[in-house]
Order: structure tokens, then C-alpha cells, then sequence
């Protein structure tokens, strides 16, 4: 079964600096999609960025950035020019090539100090 | 367009009541999903269906019931209300699977006593 794991529960930033939030799964397939999401106070879900596990290079969404590490299972995301809007919880998930539901990470929230 | 909607926002049960959780999608979205998110905890599939009439269990279908009369509602039922029960849950839709991102409601706080 595959599993996604979050290992910081909390982190912290400085407005317009630079924080990165880890992520590793577990699989045996070697086609799938990783996603980050976000989760303000407002609970609403919010898609951040996706990354196909085919595809070499690392996406990016404007100040958002994956740093994906096939081979050692390792997805993490690179907040860059933090801003208070930033705060929230993040998700890392998981998705099988053909799948629809997605296995998500146990999160980490993330504070914006000003 | 509005997006996913749900209905209750907030809803409190007491043990052994039942009650269905409305989600509709104006997108045309054939796949929609249910997700159950415990405190501190990740989002947990309850249910999915790929299609009007066609519904499959996710990781933690016990207690729940779904049907899918229409494409636009994806109606959740809890009976028999437990206290294990007591989560956030989302409704979210896609146009297709894998790759394609999944929009979610604001979510339905329910709390059973």
C-alpha cells in the first residue's frame, strides 16, 4: 500500500525568506503524481503545484518549487519570497498513474513570521 | 460558476441520529469523491464515483452510504451516528483521473456526542 509521510509537523519562516517542507513516499509503481496542497484557517483545499514522476524536471509555480527525488522517494516543496498569505497547513498526496483518490501526508503547518 | 458546494457548514449529531452531507458540482465533472480529514490528520477517501450510478468504497467506507442519481450530486449518508465519526469532511470533483486536479468544497464540521 502506498503511504505518504510528512515528518515536520511545524515549521516556521521569516516574510520574504526562503522555507522548504518535506515529504517521502512509499510505492512500488514506478508511474504516479505527487501534489502539495495548501489548507488556510478557511479549511478551504487549494492546489499548489503537481509533478509527474516521469518527468525529470521539477515544477514550478511561480514562487513555488518541487524538488522531486525519484529514486529516494523524496518530494518536497520550496516556498521562495514568503509572505503572511503563505501561512497555513500544507499537504503532500499521492496518486496511482490511473488512480482517483489520493493518499495524503499527515501535513505541516506552516507560520509566516513579519 | 460556484464550484463544489456543501451543505451543512457545521453540524452537531447526537450518538445513534442519522443525516446526509449535500455536495453538488456545477463543473460537469464525472468523478467525485468524499474525504474525511481528523484533527491533525490527512484527508481519508471514503467514497468515489467515477459517473452517474457507479460508486466504489476508499479507505474508510464503514458507517457511510453513497448513491450518485445525478452528475452534479454526490450525496453522503451517515447512520447511526458514532462519536468516531467526528470530522471535517470535504466533497471534491475532477474531470478525470491521475493527473487532473481535484477541486474541493469548504467542507462540513460534524461533531457527534
Amino acid at each position: 500500500a502506498q503511504t505518504v509521510t510528512q515528518s515536520q509537523p511545524e515549521m516556521s519562516v521569516q516574510e520574504a525568506e526562503t522555507v522548504t517542507l518535506s515529504c517521502t513516499y512509499d510505492t512500488s509503481e514506478s508511474d504516479y503524481y505527487l501534489f502539495w496542497y495548501k489548507q488556510p484557517p478557511s479549511r478551504q483545499m487549494i492546489l499548489v503545484i503537481r509533478q509527474e514522476a516521469y518527468k525529470q524536471q521539477n515544477a514550478t509555480e511561480n514562487r513555488f518549487s518541487v524538488n522531486f527525488q525519484k529514486a529516494a522517494k523524496s518530494f518536497s516543496l520550496k516556498i521562495s519570497d514568503s509572505q503572511l498569505g503563505d501561512a497555513a497547513m500544507y499537504f503532500c498526496a499521492y496518486r496511482m498513474i490511473q488512480g482517483g483518490k489520493l493518499i495524503f501526508g499527515q501535513g505541516t503547518e506552516l507560520s509566516v513570521k513579519p | 460558476n460556484a464550484g463544489v458546494t456543501q451543505t451543512p457548514k457545521f453540524r452537531i449529531l447526537k450518538i445513534g441520529q442519522s443525516m446526509t452531507l449535500q455536495c453538488t458540482q456545477d463543473m460537469n465533472h464525472n468523478y467525485m469523491y468524499w474525504y474525511r480529514q481528523d484533527p491533525g490528520m490527512g484527508l481519508k477517501l471514503i467514497y468515489y464515483s467515477v459517473g452517474a450510478g457507479i460508486t466504489d468504497k476508499g479507505e474508510v467506507p464503514n458507517g457511510y452510504n453513497v448513491s450518485r442519481s445525478t452528475t452534479e450530486d454526490f450525496p453522503l449518508r451517515l447512520e447511526l451516528a458514532a462519536p468516531s465519526q467526528t470530522s471535517v469532511y470535504f466533497c471534491a470533483s475532477s474531470l478525470g483521473l491521475a493527473f487532473y486536479e481535484q477541486y474541493f468544497g469548504p467542507g462540513t464540521r460534524l461533531t457527534v456526542t
